[in-house]
């Protein structure tokens, strides 16, 4: 088992470019989540699914899209980026299916975005 | 979100030590989580606490649901090197939407 893997792991692009981030689990979990993480900062959460075909906002989902057509991935797009969106941002995923296996959630090693 | 106040925000202790931190909110949860992070990597669950004034350990590690269900402690006993990195407690109702306290960077000296 992997586990949950991100790709990529660190990528540059310059303000207005577009960009996706993916994230693949093998765990079968019913819940999958979008954080970013900034310096000195706890996770802030994006963008979640509870299941496959379905997304829902966070706390901070402005110039964030998601989709999830497939149950093990969960893409993250930026379709303007800005330099306020430099950081990390990890995925998560979780069974969903009754506590406490809801809050059990396992992460990725992050995606280190710079933009310029 | 809802706040979550994280104290201290780093620490550094030597090696045999025993550490506490803590974790407060203004809003009740129904669960309270204490997740690892190294550095470069994503956070790993530690301990998770379901009712108030519960008290779970996981080796070293000991964590109690305040009694208040406002606020949770993490205590790491005899400190060794390999505890180096951050400390986050997270809180939740929904089961799904974790607020994150913004961390307590441990650093241990041989």
């Amino acid at each position: 088992n992997a586990g949950v893997t991100q790709t990529p792991k660190f990528r540059v692009l310059k303000t207005g470019q577009s960009m996706t981030l993916l994230c693949a689990q093998d765990m079968n979990h019913e819940y999958m989540y979008w954080y970013r993480q900034d310096p000195g900062m706890g996770l802030r959460l994006i963008h979640y699914s509870v299941g496959e075909g379905t997304t829902a906002k966070g706390e901070v989902p402005d110039g964030y899209n998601v989709s999830r057509l497939k149950k093990q991935n969960f893409l993250l797009g930026l379709e303007s980026a800005a330099p306020s969106q430099t950081s990390v941002y990890f995925c998560a995923s979780s069974p969903g299916q009754g506590r406490p296996l809801t809050e059990t959630q396992y992460f990725g090693p992050g995606t280190r975005l710079l933009v310029l | 979100g809802q706040q979550l106040n994280q104290s201290p925000q780093s620490m550094f202790i030597q090696e045999g030590e025993d550490v506490s931190m803590n974790c407060t909110s203004s809003s009740i949860f129904n669960t309270w989580l204490w997740y690892k992070q190294d550095p470069g990597e994503g956070p790993v669950l530690l301990i998770a606490l379901y009712k108030a004034g519960e008290l779970t350990s996981n080796g070293r590690l000991t964590a109690q649901f305040g009694i208040t269900r406002k606020d949770s402690f993490l205590n790491i006993s005899a400190s060794i090197p390999s505890d180096v990195g951050i400390y986050f407690c997270a809180g939740t109702n929904s089961g799904y939407a974790l607020n994150f306290g913004k961390g307590t960077s441990l650093l241990v000296t041989p």
